[in-house]
């Protein structure tokens, strides 16, 4: 059964900083491997989506990682700002549906 | 207005009553899905649907019910509703014809169950 865990589950930073939200998954078969962002009360946002033949996907200030074999993915973000504080979700595709994990709650600070 | 849309947005309700939470979409998309999110649990998905006449299980489908009225509609229900249902349920829809598979998700539900 494939099982996705995110470290750490809560990340408290600085505003200008760098940071690395972890994600890691038991099953290397899958078809690709999602970030999402949730706000508060708020649905679900796709950030980055990886396919199984990728090893990184870059938006703006975040750039995801992904290497299949070790089963481990990273969201990095670059020069955080207290707009990004949000929960962060991996989620990976294998089969019909998305396996999310508990997700990252991330708080920036001005 | 949003692609997909979740009513009712909150409700409160007692235990043993039946629910019934709705999911529009307006992306044209084939596949819908209803997941629920418990804090510290992440999101489960409880049932997916991928045409009007399919109806499939996902991992915590008990004490649940769906029913595609439309390709655009797709409602869940809790027969008799019981505490351990509450919980923010969310509606998600994606296109069958394009790779990858990317979700859309609705605003959510919260539903507690007193």
């Amino acid at each position: 059964k494939q099982e996705v865990t995110q470290i750490p589950a809560a990340l408290s930073v600085p505003e200008g900083e760098n940071l690395v939200l972890n994600c890691s998954f038991t099953d290397s078969a899958i078809y690709n491997l999602q970030w999402f962002r949730q706000d508060p009360g708020k649905g679900l946002t796709s950030l980055l989506l990886i396919q199984s033949s990728q090893r990184e996907q870059t938006s703006g200030r975040l750039n995801a990682s992904l290497d299949k074999s070790s089963g481990r993915s990273t969201l990095y973000i670059a020069a955080s700002q207290p707009g990004d504080s949000a929960t962060y979700l991996c989620a990976v595709q294998a089969g019909t549906a998305l396996i999310f994990g508990k997700g990252t709650t991330l708080s920036v600070s001005s | 207005d949003a692609d997909v849309t979740q009513t009712p947005r909150n409700r409160i309700t007692k235990t043993g009553k039946r629910i019934m939470l709705e999911c529009s979409q307006t992306k044209g998309h084939d596949r819908m899905y209803w997941y629920r999110q418990d804090p510290g649990l992440g999101l489960r998905l409880i049932y997916y649907s991928f045409d009007v006449k399919d109806i499939n299980k996902g991992e915590i489908s008990d004490g649940y019910s769906v029913s595609r009225q439309a390709q655009a509609k797709f409602s869940l229900s809790l027969e008799s509703a019981i505490p351990n249902q509450t919980a923010l349920y969310f509606c998600a829809t994606s296109d069958a014809r394009t790779s990858p598979n990317v979700l859309t998700f609705g605003a959510g539900s919260r539903l507690t169950v007193l």
